[in-house]
């Protein structure tokens, strides 16, 4: 099955500072999501985007699935921003979700 | 829409034992997947039902089941439990293609003692 690998494992910022996190896959893929799991565990989706870049306010992601990886970017991060960031994604004929380990991100006052 | 519901959100149980957890999709969806997530394995995938049909299975014993019901509400079951099974259980529900969004609810947060 297809391998997900993210990094950092883990990130501690200050509130106000921006971030980069990334996910390398292991082949090609037609479904690739980010989530947001808050401190209640509650998997929040971000972005679906299995190739080019999209935007939503503080937060943008762009994957290059030519090149098998996607980055989240996070600007101006806030302590609500706290949590842990999954990649997950999808391929071949069904959609049944490759989890990456996580990036677990501490935002700090 | 009113998004993923599942319930109950927290349980304590015995070793031994069985549990029942219930996921109710998003309105229209027809699929629903059900993960384990645990600190040292991560998030899992279990199965995945579409139009009442397991679609899709995970790697899990068989003490480990499920159900969908006609109205896409699906159940699953996990009998004698283990220490182990202690675990976040994620269900998330979508339209079923590959390329379609999946939408998490809550969690069951299961502890066996």
């Amino acid at each position: 099955g297809i391998q997900v690998e993210q990094s950092p494992p883990d990130l501690i910022l200050q509130e106000g500072a921006n971030s980069t996190l990334r996910c390398n896959f292991s082949d090609s893929v037609n479904n690739l999501q980010w989530f947001h799991q808050n401190p209640w565990g509650q998997l929040i989706n971000l972005f679906y985007i299995p190739s080019g870049t999209k935007q939503n306010g503080r937060l943008s992601a762009t994957t290059v699935a030519t090149e098998r990886y996607s980055l989240l970017y996070i600007s101006s991060s806030q302590t609500t921003d706290s949590g842990v960031y999954f990649c997950a994604v999808g391929g071949g004929g069904s959609y049944i979700p490759t989890f990456g380990r996580g990036t677990s991100l501490i935002v700090h006052p | 829409k009113a998004g993923v519901t599942q319930t109950p959100r927290y349980l304590i149980k015995t070793r031994g034992q069985q549990v029942t957890l219930s996921c109710s999709p998003i309105s229209g969806h027809r699929s629903v997947s059900w993960y384990q997530q645990t600190p040292g394995q991560g998030l899992q995938f279990l199965f995945e039902y579409f139009s009442e049909t397991q679609r899709n299975k995970g790697n899990f014993p068989g003490r480990f089941s499920g159900r969908q019901f006609s109205n896409s509400r699906s159940e699953m079951n996990v009998s004698t439990l283990e220490l182990g099974d202690s675990a976040l259980y994620l269900c998330a529900s979508s339209n079923g293609g590959p390329r379609d969004t999946q939408y998490f609810g809550p969690g069951t947060r299961l502890t066996v003692l």
